[in-house]
């Protein structure tokens, strides 16, 4: 069955610090890639996400992630980070189920 | 647009009470989705329907029932609340299914007392 490992469940950064938040993804065919942001008491809403040809994919607000095949891996990263980029941050896969599966989630707290 | 609408936003049941979260979206898609959210659980599927007519358990069914309406709605029921359904509820759409990305509702943030 397919599953998605977040592992880094809480990160605490000071502001203009760089992140990198992991993801792992357990499923051996082709699969597509999201990660998903949730700013405080508000819905999830798409921050990038990977179909094909590129392995590194740019997203909003200055986020990009890395698509590694041979590690099962779509790490996030961002620069630099800023205050608003408070949130929790969900990895999730699709593949031969054509439905989503998510992570358990990674709280970001950047700190001003 | 409005995207993906729930109703209510907020809701305080008794044990044993029911009640129906309710569920539309505007975007003529054609697979809707109930996500519960838990603390250190990420997100659950609850039920899905691939399409219009069609409904499918997810990982945690047990305890709620689902109605396609039509394809806009999609409403997820519980039948006699318990409070281990104390959870954020999500709807959420796809045009295509999980394979292209989901827009999320806002959520029903649920108490069971």
């Amino acid at each position: 069955a397919q599953s998605v490992s977040q592992h880094n469940h809480h990160v605490i950064l000071s502001e203009a610090a760089s992140l990198e938040l992991g993801c792992n993804y357990s499923y051996g065919g082709t699969v597509n890639l999201f990660w998903y942001v949730q700013y405080p008491g508000q819905h999830l809403q798409l921050l990038l996400k990977y179909f094909s040809g590129d392995p590194l994919v740019k997203g909003i607000k200055g986020f990009e992630a890395e698509f590694i095949k041979s590690k099962f891996s779509f790490n996030l990263r961002k620069p630099s980070v800023q205050w608003s980029d408070t949130a929790e941050y969900f990895c999730a896969v699709s593949g031969a189920t054509n439905k989503l599966i998510f992570g358990t989630g990674t709280l970001l707290a950047v700190q001003p | 647009n409005a995207g993906v609408t729930q109703t209510p936003k907020f809701q305080v049941l008794k044990t044993g009470q029911s009640m129906t979260l309710q569920c539309a979206q505007d975007m003529n898609h054609n697979s809707m989705y109930w996500y519960r959210q838990d603390p250190g659980m990420g997100l659950r599927l609850i039920y899905y329907s691939a399409s219009e007519g069609t409904t499918d358990k997810g990982e945690v069914p047990n305890g709620y029932n689902v109605s396609r309406l039509n394809k806009r709605e999609f409403s997820l029921r519980l039948e006699s609340a318990a409070p281990s359904q104390t959870s954020v509820y999500f709807c959420a759409s796809s045009e295509y299914g999980g394979n292209y990305g989901y827009t999320f509702g806002s959520g029903t943030r649920l108490t069971v007392v």
